[in-house]
């Protein structure tokens, strides 16, 4: 597709549930993002992918973040055991190359999901 | 550490003037990008221009342009003949080749009057 589909646009979970976000990056694109933006404004970086493999994953609070991007599937980004703080709008982006010199390092962000731990 | 920072929080700039949005970051590469996204109340992310710190040129798009200052590590964007659509977030980003990785800073809110 021409644009990055984040499903579903709002989750509401109480604490300690899962919760589970899916990003189908566009056709094409071989690098996709995850960002986490908190109260509309700090985007914290969480992981990168390089197609199904992890690039970075220095932002990610391993105990109860995962995420996958398996080949011909949305990628997925999972909470388990969800806290109060994991509230906030969680946006997937892709771009083509990643970034690099000579190609595009433009970022196509998704909607965004908005996660509502109560 | 690399880092973006925005320092004001919030303008406002009445319809058809100019706005100047501030960003200063910190890094020791040499090679870098450098974004400015809009983020209207829609919640979708849109890129607004990019710079690339090899080009000594300002970038610019139709209203909008960036002074682009390498030594100061400054990167601001002017928005020339403002319009009420322009009210929106106005994030600058960074980013540095082979990373994959974007720093952004907190945000400028940004509102146009009428």
């Amino acid at each position: 597709g021409e644009e990055v589909a984040q499903t579903p646009k709002h989750l509401v979970r109480g604490e300690g549930q899962k919760a589970k976000l899916y990003c189908a990056p566009i056709k094409g694109h071989s690098y996709v993002f995850w960002y986490q933006q908190v109260l509309k404004n700090e985007f914290k970086f969480l992981i990168s992918f390089q197609n199904e493999n992890v690039f970075d994953e220095t932002g990610m609070p391993k105990e109860r973040f995962s995420a996958k991007c398996l080949p011909n599937s949305p990628c997925s980004l999972e909470i388990q055991a969800t806290k109060l703080e994991d509230s906030a709008v969680y946006f997937c982006a892709s771009s083509q190359s990643g970034t690099g010199p000579a190609t595009n390092e433009k970022l196509f962000f998704g909607s965004g999901t908005q996660l509502s731990v109560l | 550490a690399q880092t973006v920072t925005q320092s004001q929080p919030e303008m406002s700039v009445q319809e058809a003037e100019t706005v100047t949005l501030s960003c200063t970051y910190d890094t020791s590469e040499n090679n870098y990008y450098l974004f400015w996204y809009k983020q209207p109340p829609s919640r979708q992310m849109i890129l607004v221009i990019r710079q690339e710190a090899y080009k000594q040129q300002n970038a610019t798009e139709n209203r909008f342009s960036v002074n682009f200052q390498k030594a100061a590590k400054s990167f601001s964007l002017k928005i020339s003949d403002s319009q009420l659509g322009d009210t929106a977030m106005y994030f600058c980003a960074f980013t540095t080749s082979g990373t994959y990785k974007y720093i952004f800073g907190t945000g400028t809110r940004l509102k146009v009057l009428a």
